[in-house]
């Protein structure tokens, strides 16, 4: 099974309102990252945060991370049409590689 | 802009025909990864390679196979494409020592399989 697994897996929401996604994961990690990814087209990286920083902001995002918990959330304030897309957690590094979730879907409306 | 390319974007093959997806990079980056997304799935990890070396997914069938000729090309191939295997493949890029898992996507390669 995916190593990370988002919640909710889908999330309609107003032009303005916050909209926050959560995700969880099974096993230790060295940090997390969140991908957004527009219909039809490739993700594009958001933030990393590593395993022993608990909160980050970029922009309008705010990430934070709870180890003790296996969990991190997404928060988009202020969100815009524009922010409609899917959003991925992924957990790494494993060999190089990241696990991804299955995703939160996010509809905003104008 | 350095960026990561793939060609083509939508691909129609036959039941049982070869086919090959391609992917470029102009970051110069060490790793390329090609992921299979099926719809509202997530990216699902086929193989990767550091530099030369071959990293294959334990659950990623013989039917899918991939050549890196050099740094920036990276191709993936299916031998005999099943209906199963239509989906969108994403190719990625990393560098190791700079936000080693932060991944370059490419806008992907549609495959329909009739």
């Amino acid at each position: 099974s995916q190593q990370g697994e988002e919640d909710p897996q889908a999330l309609s929401i107003q032009e303005g309102e916050n909209a926050t996604m959560n995700c969880s994961y099974k096993t230790s990690i060295n940090n997390l990252q969140w991908y957004r990814q527009n219909s039809g087209r490739g993700l594009v990286h958001l933030i990393l945060i590593r395993s022993n920083e608990r909160e980050k902001h970029s922009g309008r995002l705010r990430v934070t991370l709870d180890t003790s918990k296996k969990s991190s959330s997404l928060l988009i304030t202020a969100s815009r049409a524009a922010d409609t897309a899917s959003y991925f957690c992924a957990t790494g590094p494993n060999a190089g590689k990241s696990t991804f979730g299955d995703g939160t879907t996010l509809t905003v409306k104008p | 802009d350095a960026m990561v390319i793939q060609n083509p974007r939508y691909q129609v093959t036959q039941f049982g025909k070869p086919v090959t997806l391609s992917c470029s990079q102009t970051l110069n980056h060490n790793v390329m990864y090609w992921y299979q997304q099926k719809s509202s799935q997530a990216p699902k990890l086929l193989f990767h390679y550091y530099d030369k070396d071959f990293n294959n997914e334990a659950d990623t069938p013989d039917n899918f196979q991939s050549r890196r000729p050099n740094t920036s090309f990276c191709f993936l191939d299916i031998r005999s494409p099943g209906l199963g295997d239509a989906a969108m493949y994403l190719c990625a890029t990393s560098r190791p020592g700079q936000g080693y898992n932060e991944q370059f996507f490419g806008p992907g390669t549609r495959l329909t399989v009739l």
